[in-house]
């Protein structure tokens, strides 16, 4: 069955980058793009950006531009998500989530990673 | 950017219609796709491309796209549909991913 495990929580500083991993099994992981989503605390769903395992081509929000970089290693089908120079607005639930192209839905989705960015 | 308006909340007895409407502007041309989300849990993708189902979600759920406003209807409510629900779209103007405001759905 097709599953997306993201690592474990993470706490980091202002100013700090964090990297959050999403490893992906019961499918073949360079047919599928990933996409990151994340939520802050009581907030809706917000759309980061999304990376396409087989090539390394990735687009960005706007937002996050800059400041996100998605990777992957399909040696061991995990992708990765890296936020730079973390502020507290940064605080929130981190998840990665399987698209087939730019107008499919998300189907599965990891179990999110909580990001906490306090001094 | 695109925008996708959706009602902060909808209350709903068990048994009854629930309705959640997402607009958007000219949100017709454009695939919609619903998720629910419960309390401390990621988001399962429930409807896809305007009105499909995905296997294992109920016959209860389904979605509509017309002009400005596409719908996702629940049928037959039932107390673990509470839960908040986003619609989504790809916004090709821009390259990005859309997720409406979302609605929270109480069950009465």
């Amino acid at each position: 069955q097709v599953q997306l495990v993201q690592s474990g929580a993470e706490l980091k500083k202002p100013g700090a980058s964090v990297k959050v991993s999403c490893k992906a099994s019961g499918y073949t992981f360079t047919s599928y793009d990933i996409n990151w989503v994340r939520q802050a605390t009581g907030q809706g769903l917000e759309w980061m950006g999304w990376m396409n395992p087989n090539n390394d081509n990735t687009g960005y929000a706007q937002k996050f531009q800059g400041r996100v970089t998605m990777t992957r290693d399909t040696s061991i089908s995990t992708a990765y998500m890296e936020l730079s120079s973390l502020r507290s607005e940064d605080t929130a639930v981190y998840y990665c989530a399987r698209t087939v192209g730019s107008g499919s839905d998300l189907d599965y989705w990891g179990q999110g990673t909580l990001v906490t960015v306090s001094s | 950017s695109y925008v996708l308006t959706q009602p902060p909340s909808v209350s709903v007895a068990p048994g009854k219609t629930a309705r959640i409407t997402c607009g958007g502007n000219n949100i017709e041309s454009k695939s919609v796709h619903w998720y629910q989300q419960k309390p401390g849990q990621a988001p399962i993708m429930i409807i896809y491309y305007d009105y499909d189902r995905p296997s294992g979600i109920p016959e209860r759920f389904s979605g509509s796209n017309s002009g400005n406003t596409a719908t996702l209807t629940i049928s037959r409510v039932e107390a673990g549909d509470e839960a908040d629900y986003y619609c989504q779209v790809w916004d090709s103007s821009s390259a990005h991913r859309v997720f409406g405001t979302g609605t929270k759905v109480t069950v009465l």
